[in-house]
C-alpha cells in the first residue's frame, strides 16, 4: 500500500518569504504522480501543483514549484514570495490508476503579515 | 467555474436518521466518482469508489451498509449515510475526473458538512 507522509503539522513565515513544505512518500510502483493540494479555511479542495513520476524535470507552476527526488521518494513543495492568501492546510498526495488519491497529514501553513 | 457541485453545504440531522449527499458533475460526465471523508485537522479518507451503472468499490473498514452509495447517472452520485450516529460527523467531499483525464487533478465539490445530534 501506498503511504504520503508529510512531517510538520504547522508552518509559518513572514509574508515575501520562502518556505519549503517536505512529503516522502512509500510505493513500489514505477509509475505514478504527485499532486500538492492546497485546502483554504472554505475547506475547498484547489490544486496547486503536479508531478509525473517519468519527468525527471521538476514542475513549476508560477510562485510555485516542486524539488523531486525520486529515488529518494521526496516530493518537496516551494513557495516563494509566500501572499497572505497562501495561508491554508497543503495536503501531499499520491495517485496511481485508477485515480484513486492517498493523501497525506497536511502541513498547516501560516503566512504573516 | 466549479466543475463538480455537491450538495447540502451542510446538513444537521438527528440520530438515528439518513441523510443524503448529492455529488454532481456539471459540464462533463463522469462514469467515476470517489467519496471522501475528512475528520477535523486531518486529511481526507477516500471511502469508496463510484461507479456509473455498477456496484461502488468501498476502501477497507468503510460500512458499505452504512455508507450507501449510488451512481445513476454519468453526472450524478449519491451517498447516503443510514441510521446516522454522532460520529458519522465529519466532513465528507466528493471528487470525479474528466473523461480520458487520467493523470487529471480530479475536481472536488465543496464539501457536505454533517453534523449528527
Amino acid at each position: 500500500a501506498q503511504t504520503v507522509t508529510q512531517s510538520q503539522p504547522e508552518m509559518s513565515v513572514q509574508e515575501a518569504e520562502t518556505v519549503t513544505l517536505s512529503c516522502t512518500y512509500d510505493t513500489s510502483e514505477n509509475n505514478y504522480y504527485l499532486f500538492w493540494y492546497k485546502q483554504p479555511p472554505s475547506r475547498q479542495m484547489i490544486l496547486v501543483i503536479r508531478q509525473e513520476a517519468y519527468k525527471q524535470q521538476n514542475a513549476t507552476e508560477n510562485r510555485f514549484s516542486v524539488n523531486f527526488q525520486k529515488a529518494a521518494k521526496s516530493f518537496s513543495l516551494k513557495i516563494s514570495d509566500s501572499q497572505l492568501g497562501d495561508t491554508a492546510m497543503y495536503f501531499c498526495a499520491f495517485m496511481k490508476r485508477p485515480q484513486k488519491l492517498v493523501f497525506g497529514q497536511g502541513t498547516r501553513l501560516t503566512i504573516n503579515p | 467555474g466549479a466543475v463538480v457541485s455537491q450538495h447540502p453545504s451542510w446538513v444537521i440531522c438527528k440520530s438515528g436518521t439518513s441523510v443524503k449527499i448529492e455529488c454532481r458533475s456539471l459540464d462533463f460526465q463522469a462514469t467515476t466518482m470517489f467519496w471522501y471523508r475528512q475528520f477535523p485537522k486531518q486529511s481526507l479518507m477516500l471511502m469508496a469508489t463510484s461507479n456509473e451503472g455498477s456496484k461502488a468499490t468501498y476502501e477497507q473498514g468503510v460500512e458499505k451498509d452504512k455508507f450507501l452509495i449510488n451512481h445513476a447517472s454519468l453526472t450524478l452520485s449519491t451517498l447516503t449515510v443510514t441510521s446516522a450516529h454522532p460520529e458519522d460527523s465529519s466532513f465528507y467531499i466528493c471528487s470525479a475526473s474528466r473523461p480520458g483525464e487520467f493523470a487529471s487533478p480530479l475536481h472536488f465539490g465543496n464539501g457536505t458538512r454533517l453534523t449528527v445530534t
